[in-house]
């Protein structure tokens, strides 16, 4: 069974970091892209960043540029997302996911909420 | 970025009767390598997006035939042919060719 936990979020004041962990099993994880995402009733389901198999690529979304860090850990099959500089437009529900390719999230996890506030 | 655009938003259809939803997109999903990604996803009420379809047309194990994908160039669409309660929730389309990949608004189905 594939399973996708996510963990870390919690409330942070604007300008907090916040570092959201994602452990995988269930399917080749050093073989895998994955990725984060996030959904807001405002602005719906965006990408935030995406990670190759080993690191050694890394796509991020212009909106989080510069303040957040994808980065993985194969040997504890687990995927990472430091966000820092956090803003409230930042507030949503990320989700790790699996991309086998172009896109195509086909596992998800569950969800973590991220609430940026004072 | 690219901009993909739902149509209907809200869609209320009886058990048994079909339902489409319509997906553009400003710049063509079209791969030189042949193929179009363009991808379908579904959440129902509570949960995660859940990939219905990818590549256009081509289903995920799982999900039944009632659902399919179709559509070229920018324009794409989901049917599903008979409706049943179980399909309520948010169907939504995505682009992943281009950098950031973009999801569609969302279209909600209700019964």
């Amino acid at each position: 069974e594939v399973r996708l936990v996510e963990s870390g979020g919690g409330l942070v004041h604007p300008g907090g970091s916040v570092r959201l962990s994602c452990v995988v099993s269930g399917f080749t994880f050093n073989r895998s892209w994955t990725s984060w995402l996030r959904q807001t009733p405002g602005r719906g389901l965006e990408w935030v960043a995406n990670i190759n198999h080993d690191g050694s690529e890394k796509y991020y979304v212009d909106s989080v540029k510069g303040r957040f860090i994808i980065s993985r850990d194969n040997a504890k099959n687990s995927l990472y997302l430091q966000m820092n500089s956090l803003r409230a437009e930042d507030t949503a529900v990320y989700f790790c996911g699996r991309d086998p390719g172009w896109g195509a999230v086909d596992y998800w996890g569950q969800g973590t909420l991220v609430t940026v506030s004072s | 970025d690219v901009v993909m655009t739902q149509s209907p938003l809200s869609l209320s259809v009886t058990p048994g009767q079909p339902a489409s939803v319509s997906c553009r997109s400003t710049q063509s999903p079209i791969h030189s390598d042949g193929n179009t990604y363009l991808s379908w996803f579904q959440q129902r009420p509570g949960q995660s997006p859940r990939r219905l379809i990818y590549k256009v047309s081509d289903r995920d194990s799982g999900v039944p035939d009632r659902f399919s994908g179709s559509g070229s160039g920018t324009d794409f669409t989901l049917k599903i042919s008979r409706v049943e309660a179980d399909d309520i929730g948010v169907y939504y389309c995505m682009q992943g060719k281009f950098w950031p990949h973009t999801f569609g608004q969302g279209t909600k189905l209700e019964i």
